[in-house]
């Protein structure tokens, strides 16, 4: 049963330390989405990337969050340093895409992340 | 900037009724998505609706595709506890989908006995 896979589930952190979370994609899909959610915002789109390619990071803060796909098989997403604000749960969803189009996005379970 | 608006954002019903949730969007899209959200868990795909007058069914619920009034209706049928969720509809930020989604705000749905 191929899923999304996000680590660490759960992170707790203070103002000002570094965050890093990490997503492994469903064998195959060559498009990785990065979402937050939270409850006044609801979810929205942080940045995204195909085939490890970054094609747009237009909705994360620049000055802190990082995307990166090192490999077809791990997709990572830095805050530094970090801030109350950035408490949220993070998704990171996998796409098989064909051209413009996918049939469906597949998300993994999340991280909830609190910064104290 | 495309908009995905949800109504009713809550929803508190009985069991054995039946309802609508609405889902408007403001781009044109021949596309549109559903998910389920329990407390806590991630999002679940519920229906992908690829083209106009599409229509899905799973069990209780029911979703269509109006693509010329940029409508998406999800209907409960008889409704159970099992059903408590929030629903959330997306819509592809270029149609598509490829781009990544724009969602709802999400309707939570409470089933009471």
């Amino acid at each position: 049963d191929a899923r999304v896979t996000q680590t660490p589930r759960h992170k707790v952190t203070e103002m000002g330390q570094e965050v890093t979370m990490r997503c492994q994609p469903i064998l195959g899909h060559n498009t990785v989405f990065w979402y937050r959610q939270t409850m006044m915002q609801g979810l929205e789109l942080l940045a995204y990337f195909r085939n490890r390619a970054p094609l747009d990071d237009s909705g994360m803060p620049k000055d802190r969050f990082s995307a990166e796909m090192p490999d077809a098989t791990l997709a990572t997403l830095k805050i530094q340093p970090s801030e109350p604000r950035d408490s949220a749960v993070y998704f990171c969803a996998s796409a098989e895409t064909s051209g413009e189009f996918i049939y469906e996005q597949y998300f993994g379970p999340g991280t909830r992340l609190t910064v104290t | 900037e495309l908009k995905v608006e949800q109504n009713p954002l809550f929803l508190s019903m009985q069991e054995g009724k039946n309802y609508t949730i609405y889902c408007n969007y403001s781009t044109t899209s021949d596309r549109l998505y559903w998910y389920r959200q329990d407390p806590g868990k991630s999002l679940e795909s519920l229906f992908v609706l690829l083209s106009n007058g599409a229509v899905k069914q799973e069990g209780r619920l029911m979703a269509s595709l109006d693509t010329k009034a940029r409508l998406s209706t999800l209907h409960i049928t008889a409704a159970v506890h099992d059903l408590s969720a929030t629903y959330f509809c997306a819509v592809g930020r270029s149609g598509g989908g490829a781009d990544g989604l724009t969602f709802g705000k999400g309707t939570h749905l409470i089933i009471q006995p």
